[in-house]
């Protein structure tokens, strides 16, 4: 069966602090990968969404950036975080071959930008 | 492209009463339709989908959505509301990108299920 794996569950950064949040993918190959971010009090946005190995996406424009280095592999990135980075993280993957394909989600990082 | 509107922010029901989330969109073709459930700092679980098989989609925990196409909506119900139903609720629209699929989410319905 497939499982998602997002880490770490919880960080709290100073602003102008590089950030690195890695989610991997197990038992399923050529995935779709998505990270999302939920502000508080506000609904899911999509950051980056990834179709193959070295292909981003990027939905809006931001601080933040993505890389998908092996497959299963995806990783949020920051050089220098801002306070309003904080917010709860979300890593997903689907097939995303068909219209009625669903996601699957990571249990989330909360990160505070302090 | 496509979308989705929860017209709700926050509902409040009491335990053993019916739950009504709403949920409208507007979609260029055919659409799948998805309800989302979080918990609390959790990730999120997948309730039901509409894939054009049935209007009516029955889900996990006695939840059950209704697609109907002259009014672009797919509300989720529920006949009675247990305490552990407290959570926030995602309406989700498949959008087409390329040759692949992403979903796009509503902005979320925060179910209160008071005792």
């Amino acid at each position: 069966s497939q499982t998602i794996h997002q880490w770490p569950a919880t960080l709290v950064q100073p602003v102008g602090s590089p950030l690195s949040l890695e989610c991997t993918v197990e038992g399923t190959s050529n995935p779709n990968l998505y990270w999302y971010r939920q502000a508080a009090g506000r609904g899911l946005q999509l950051l980056f969404y990834s179709v193959g190995i070295g292909q981003i996406s990027s939905e809006v424009p931001q601080n933040l950036s993505a890389s998908r280095p092996q497959d299963r592999q995806f990783i949020l990135s920051s050089k220098k975080l801002l306070l309003s980075d904080s917010g709860f993280y979300l890593c997903a993957w689907s097939t995303g071959r068909r219209l009625n394909t669903e996601a699957f989600f990571g249990q989330g990082t909360r990160l505070t930008v302090v | 492209a496509q979308s989705v509107t929860q017209l709700d922010s926050h509902v409040s029901v009491s335990e053993g009463t019916p739950v009504l989330l709403r949920c409208n969109y507007s979609s260029s073709y055919s659409p799948s339709l998805f309800w989302y459930v979080q918990h609390p700092n959790k990730g999120l679980q997948l309730l039901l989908k509409y894939t054009s098989a049935a209007t009516l989609v029955k889900g996990i925990n006695g939840f059950e959505a209704e697609f109907k196409k002259s009014e672009t909506s797919f509300h989720l119900t529920k006949p009675s509301a247990h305490m552990s139903d407290a959570a926030e609720y995602f309406c989700v629209v498949s959008d087409r990108e390329d040759s692949s699929y992403k979903l796009i989410f509503g902005s979320g319905t925060r179910l209160l299920v008071r005792p």
